[in-house]
């Protein structure tokens, strides 16, 4: 079974400060790992991936992840927030859920929302 | 725009009557999932379907069923309804090159039963 843990309900940050939002992830085999933003009413949006390669992955909006292997995380970075970048910030696994072809569950975690303080 | 187009985007309904959800995937895309959000439960995994086949099941209530079509657009049935299922319903989508590609989500149907 997969999993995604975002041990951090809530992650309140002033405008200009950096900001970290928090990941960890339990599969077996190779992850595939990805952060969604969801403001208001929305769908989820995707930000970036991290499939295989750097450990550090750019996405969208001056987003970026640190992929760590030995510490199964996934944690999103910022160098500066903006008060637009205030939304509810999901993580998730994909991997191989059974032998069909396409059998690959994502899974999400429990969503932090971040609150950027002017 | 995703892409991913869901209908309806709000829907009202009595306790014990069932509804039917739509999903129509970005073109090409052979995979749907369907997810239910609420506030205390988060974002929760129901079913997977490629290509009109099932490939993975997640907490879907046996109340609840789904399918997908030839066309590859897929329907999510609620039948009973409680209150307890007042969620926002999402579809996504995503492309066959493999679990490296991400998913993209529709607008969501917000079900409201009362």
């Amino acid at each position: 079974a997969q999993s995604v843990a975002q041990p951090e309900d809530q992650v309140n940050v002033a405008e200009g400060n950096p900001l970290t939002v928090k990941c960890t992830y339990s599969v077996s085999g190779n992850p595939y790992l990805f952060w969604y933003v969801q403001y208001p009413n929305r769908g989820l949006q995707f930000l970036l991936k991290y499939i295989t390669g750097d450990n550090l992955v750019k996405g969208s909006y001056g987003f970026e992840a640190e992929f760590n292997k030995s510490q199964t995380s996934f944690h999103l970075k910022k160098p500066s927030a903006l008060v637009s970048d205030s939304a509810l910030y999901f993580c998730a696994v994909r991997a191989q859920a059974g032998s069909g072809a396409g059998s690959y569950q994502l899974t999400f975690g429990k969503g932090t929302k971040l609150s950027v303080i002017p | 725009d995703s892409g991913v187009t869901q209908t309806p985007k709000h829907l009202i309904t009595a306790t014990g009557q069932r509804v039917t959800l739509r999903c129509s995937p970005r073109s090409g895309d052979l995979s749907v999932y369907w997810y239910q959000q609420s506030l205390d439960q988060g974002l929760q995994f129901l079913i997977q379907y490629y290509n009109g086949e099932e490939r993975a099941k997640g907490n879907i209530l046996e109340r609840f069923s789904a399918q997908q079509f030839p066309d590859l657009h897929s329907e999510l049935n609620l039948s009973s309804l409680e209150l307890g299922d007042s969620a926002l319903y999402f579809c996504a989508s995503s492309a066959p090159q493999g679990a490296e590609g991400e998913a993209f989500f529709g607008q969501g149907t917000r079900l409201t039963v009362v």
